[in-house]
């Protein structure tokens, strides 16, 4: 069974030029995560869907950041215009049930995209 | 402070050794406990699940809470060089709303050298 799919899987660009991320998750999985992960630090939820819609996108810095998620299946993470700090790598990951801190549910990663903003 | 503190190592040990990860935690509402290992240039994937204070084994590894200290700790038997990665110990507990979104540590590094 094929795993979470994300293009590209690095992507250098200069300051205030936009970008995107694609994902593909898991077949089957309704749950959908977009993670940031600093260089040392652990993942931060950025945004989570559950099918079409985002149920959750407090983090979600919304003036520069934006996705969605057509279909419920494949997501897209846009920034514009990107800045000197947006450097580091995005994480996509999907669960079953979106339970992913629960008992039953797993959460399966992607292997990332690494932006370097310069 | 963080809610969720790991520390980043590195830890470097020999093969064959016995290892012991831990992290600590300020949020008492936490009730679930994962550890996830994350290679390099790879994302995260999940190795032990708790949400009990006591001991979890699983083949090597040994997950291991202790919620009255508000202390996790994952141990690893016969440290094999295969298991040099970054080691993520990770919390929830049931949301308002329903979620259960992990709040992770920063990771510790383990080196495991022949």
């Amino acid at each position: 069974e094929a795993g979470v799919v994300q293009s590209p899987r690095y992507k250098i660009i200069e300051k205030k030029q936009p970008v995107a991320f694609w994902c593909n998750p898991i077949s089957g999985h309704n749950t959908l995560y977009w993670y940031l992960q600093n260089l040392g630090q652990g993942p931060e939820l950025l945004i989570r869907y559950e099918n079409e819609e985002a149920v959750d996108d407090s983090q979600l810095p919304k003036d520069r950041f934006s996705a969605e998620r057509l279909k419920g299946v494949d997501s897209t993470l846009k920034i514009q215009p990107a800045e000197l700090g947006d450097s580091a790598v995005y994480l996509c990951a999907s669960s079953l049930d979106g339970l992913a801190g629960a008992p039953g549910d797993t959460q399966y990663f992607g292997p990332g995209t690494r932006l370097t903003v310069l | 402070q963080k809610e969720v503190e790991q520390d980043p190592g590195p830890l470097s040990v020999p093969e064959g050794a016995i290892v012991s990860l831990n992290c600590t935690y300020s949020n008492s509402a936490f009730q679930y406990f994962m550890w996830y290992r994350q290679y390099s240039r790879k994302g995260p994937e999940l190795l032990m699940y708790t949400y009990s204070s006591g001991n979890k084994e699983d083949g090597r590894f040994t997950a291991q809470v202790d919620k009255s200290s508000k202390y996790i700790s994952l141990f690893i038997r016969d440290s094999q060089p295969s298991d040099s990665a970054t080691y993520l110990c990770a919390m929830s507990f049931h949301a308002s709303g329903g979620s259960y979104i992990p709040t992770f540590g920063r990771g510790t590094s383990l080196i495991v050298h022949p």
